[in-house]
């Protein structure tokens, strides 16, 4: 177990609506990642959190956001979801932006 | 731009017999280089890194791999797979901590 848990696990939700994952990091790590994980394909880089800041973006159109709190704990926000954001969303933590991350168990999104 | 090719999306050895799994990459800087390994409905997990200092590493589970910068290679070798190996295998290049490229991933199959 790395210490980054994911919730929920999974989650099922109709196309137009809008879902928010939620990632607890490893303790001490103020970091956090998000890749999205299509079935039979490599994850592929969302955005990352550095002390409550945007630091990073991959190529995800705008109705993918995040948050950072305090705690650095972070939110996945998808608005509008479309059949192809059905995925495993993964969360990995690391401390102040190092590179050895510490991935959670993913939470499993189907939009139907 | 970076980028990671793993060069076999499925293996098949021999419990017992040697493991090789390919990775070349594409980096504009010096990379830092790592292998996760993702067994099913299991999150991901570090098996190990290149950050420019030895260019062989060791990693766990009897895992390592070798740093060919002429090459563009990061190459992934077991002496002696075991049944519990059989997972799907990540090749991974951060350039910088705020964005990280997986490749696409190789299925790795232990036969008894």
């Amino acid at each position: 177990e790395t210490g980054v848990t994911q919730s929920p696990t999974h989650l099922i939700k109709t196309r137009g609506q809008q879902v928010t994952l939620r990632c607890s990091s490893q303790s001490g790590h103020n970091t956090v990642s998000w890749y999205q994980q299509a079935l039979g394909q490599g994850p592929q880089f969302i955005f990352q959190y550095y002390r409550e800041e945007e630091n990073g973006r991959g190529n995800f159109p705008p109705r993918f956001s995040g948050l950072q709190f305090p705690n650095y704990s972070s939110e996945l926000n998808v608005n509008a979801l479309e059949l192809d954001d059905s995925a495993l969303y993964l969360c990995a933590s690391t401390w102040d932006r190092g590179t050895e991350a510490f991935f959670g168990q993913g939470t499993r999104l189907t939009v139907v | 731009a970076q980028s990671v090719t793993q060069l076999d999306s499925h293996v098949s050895v021999s419990e017992g017999t040697p493991v090789l799994l390919r990775c070349n990459y594409s980096s504009s800087y010096s990379p830092s280089l790592f292998w996760y390994v993702q067994h099913p409905n299991k999150g991901l997990q570090l098996l190990l890194k290149y950050t420019s200092a030895a260019t062989l590493v060791k990693g766990i589970n009897g895992f390592e791999a070798e740093f060919k910068k002429s090459e563009t290679s990061f190459h992934l070798t077991k002496p002696s797979a075991h049944m519990s190996d059989a997972a799907e295998y990540f090749c991974v290049v951060i350039l910088n901590a705020g964005k990280s490229t997986f490749g696409d991933g190789t299925t790795l199959t232990v036969k008894p």
